[in-house]
C-alpha cells in the first residue's frame, strides 16, 4: 500500500486533456508545497515533470501542469499526444520521510 | 552533464548483505540531498532513504529502517547504501537520484538490480 493514492489508470484521446490525482494527508501533501510528478517509460528511469506543486523543469512542455488543493495534488496533461503514454508518479516530502504514489498508467487512445 | 551511475547489485541469499554505490559527476555533489529509490519488477517507485548534503540528516522508509544504512563521501562524489538482513521483498532495481528542486529526483541513474533469492 503506497503512502500517496493515485488512480491505477487514466486515458484520453489525442488532443484531449486528462487529470491524474494524488491524495495524501495533512502531514505530507497538505502540509508542504513539495509535491513532484515523474514520467516513466517502460524500462527507463523516471523523469521529473513537475516540482514544488506546479513548477516545470526546463524542457518539459507546458502541456503539463500541476496544482494542489488541500491534501490532493493533480497533474493535468493537455493536448494529449501519443508520446505522453507512460506511467506517472507523484511524490511528496513528509517531514521525516518522503513518499511516492502507486503510479498511474496513462493510455492515449 | 549530470551523471549518476549505480553499482554493487547482484544476487544474494536471504539474510545476506550488499553495498550499493552511486558515483556522481557533472555537478557539485556536496551541495545536494541524495535519495535511494527502488522499483520491484512490474511495480511502482518506492522511496527508500535520503541523506542531506553533509550527511548530518538521514531518513529511511519504515520497511528498511534498522537494516539499511545510507552514507556519502563528498570527497569521492559517491553515495552508498549498505543493505543488511536482506529479504526476498527487497528484490528490486535500486536507483539513486539527486534531490534537486525539492523533489525526490531531478536526475536519476539507470539503476542496479538487487535479487534476493536462495
Amino acid at each position: 500500500q503506497s503512502a500517496l493514492t493515485q488512480p491505477p489508470s487514466a486515458s484520453g484521446s489525442p488532443g484531449q486533456s486528462v487529470t491524474i490525482s494524488c491524495t495524501g494527508t495533512s502531514s505530507d501533501v497538505g502540509a508542504y508545497n513539495y509535491v513532484s510528478w515523474y514520467q516513466q517509460y517502460p524500462g527507463k528511469a523516471p523523469k521529473l515533470m513537475i516540482h514544488e506543486v506546479s513548477k516545470r523543469p526546463s524542457g518539459v512542455p507546458d502541456r503539463f501542469t500541476g496544482s494542489k488543493s488541500g491534501n490532493t495534488a493533480s497533474l493535468t496533461v493537455s493536448g494529449l499526444q501519443a508520446e505522453d503514454e507512460a506511467d506517472y508518479y507523484c511524490s511528496s516530502y513528509g517531514g521525516n520521510r518522503d513518499m511516492f504514489g502507486g503510479g498511474t498508467k496513462l493510455t492515449v487512445l | 552533464e549530470v551523471q549518476l551511475v549505480e553499482s554493487g547489485g547482484g544476487l544474494v541469499q536471504p539474510g545476506g548483505s550488499l553495498r550499493l554505490s552511486c558515483a556522481a559527476s557533472g555537478f557539485t555533489f556536496s551541495s545536494h540531498w541524495m535519495h535511494w529509490v527502488r522499483q520491484a519488477p512490474g511495480k511502482g517507485l518506492v522511496w527508500v532513504s535520503r541523506i542531506n548534503s553533509d550527511g548530518s540528516a538521514i531518513s529511511y522508509a519504515d520497511s528498511v529502517k534498522g537494516r539499511f544504512s545510507i552514507s556519502r563521501d563528498n570527497a569521492k562524489n559517491t553515495l552508498y547504501l549498505q543493505m543488511n538482513s536482506l529479504r526476498a521483498e527487497d528484490t528490486a532495481l535500486y536507483y539513486c537520484s539527486r534531490g534537486g528542486s525539492y523533489s525526490l529526483g531531478d536526475y536519476w541513474g539507470l539503476g542496479t538490480l538487487v535479487t534476493v533469492s536462495s
